[in-house]
């Protein structure tokens, strides 16, 4: 079985500062994906960013960037410069399927607040 | 560009009822996911197809069932409705070899 683990039900920013959210997983899987969605108040799934077990570079989308510890079984994801518009619920997400595709575990969401 | 498409985008229904929800995934691809997510929850796997036949089954009800039509278009059957069942019911869809899948903006099912 796998699990997602999301320890922090609320975070708060400064608009232009800098934050990292947290993300601990399980798996026994050697090759899996992991993701991170944004979920805004429409309730619409937006993927932010994605990492493959198997790179160990950290996967960087612009702003957004993930710091992944394989052994540690940890991705957070950190977002600079934030901006009023990345308010939002955060989800990290595990595919221990071994493909890109496949069903997805969940984290219990972090909700993100950036004050102006 | 196409995006994974749901209907209705709001679904209210009485205890008891049967409702039908329906994804129309982006063109080509060949995987359908639907994901039900309650009231400040996580969103937790239904079911999945691929090409037409269901390729894995999660915290599915047995009162729910669902199918992959030849147009690759699914839907999701509820019947004997029941109040825990209002929630956001997402549809995702992926081509196989792809990375990744895209979600839909979900249908809203309350349950009164």
């Amino acid at each position: 079985a796998q699990t997602v683990t999301q320890s922090q039900p609320e975070m708060s920013v400064q608009e232009a500062e800098t934050v990292t959210l947290s993300c601990t997983y399980d798996t026994s899987e050697s090759d899996y994906y992991l993701f991170w969605y944004k979920q805004p108040p429409s309730r619409q799934m937006i993927l932010v960013i994605r990492q493959e077990a198997y790179k160990q570079q950290n996967a960087t989308e612009n702003r957004f960037s993930v710091n992944f510890q394989k052994a540690a079984k940890s991705f957070s994801l950190k977002i600079s410069d934030s901006q009023l518009g990345d308010a939002a619920m955060y989800f990290c997400a595990l595919n221990a399927g071994g493909t890109s595709y496949g069903k997805l575990t969940f984290g219990q969401g972090t909700i993100l607040t950036v004050h102006p | 560009a196409a995006g994974v498409i749901q209907s209705p985008r709001h679904l209210i229904k009485e205890k008891r009822e049967t409702a039908t929800l329906k994804c129309y995934p982006i063109p080509r691809h060949d995987t359908v996911y639907w994901y039900q997510q309650g009231p400040g929850q996580d969103p937790q796997f239904l079911i999945s197809f691929y090409e037409k036949m269901q390729s894995d089954k999660g915290s599915i009800p047995d009162r729910f069932s669902a199918q992959q039509f030849s147009d690759y278009h699914s839907e999701l059957n509820m019947s004997s409705l029941e109040l825990g069942d209002s929630a956001l019911y997402f549809c995702a869809s992926s081509l196989q070899d792809l990375y990744g899948y895209t979600f839909g903006s979900g249908t809203r099912l309350t349950v009164v």
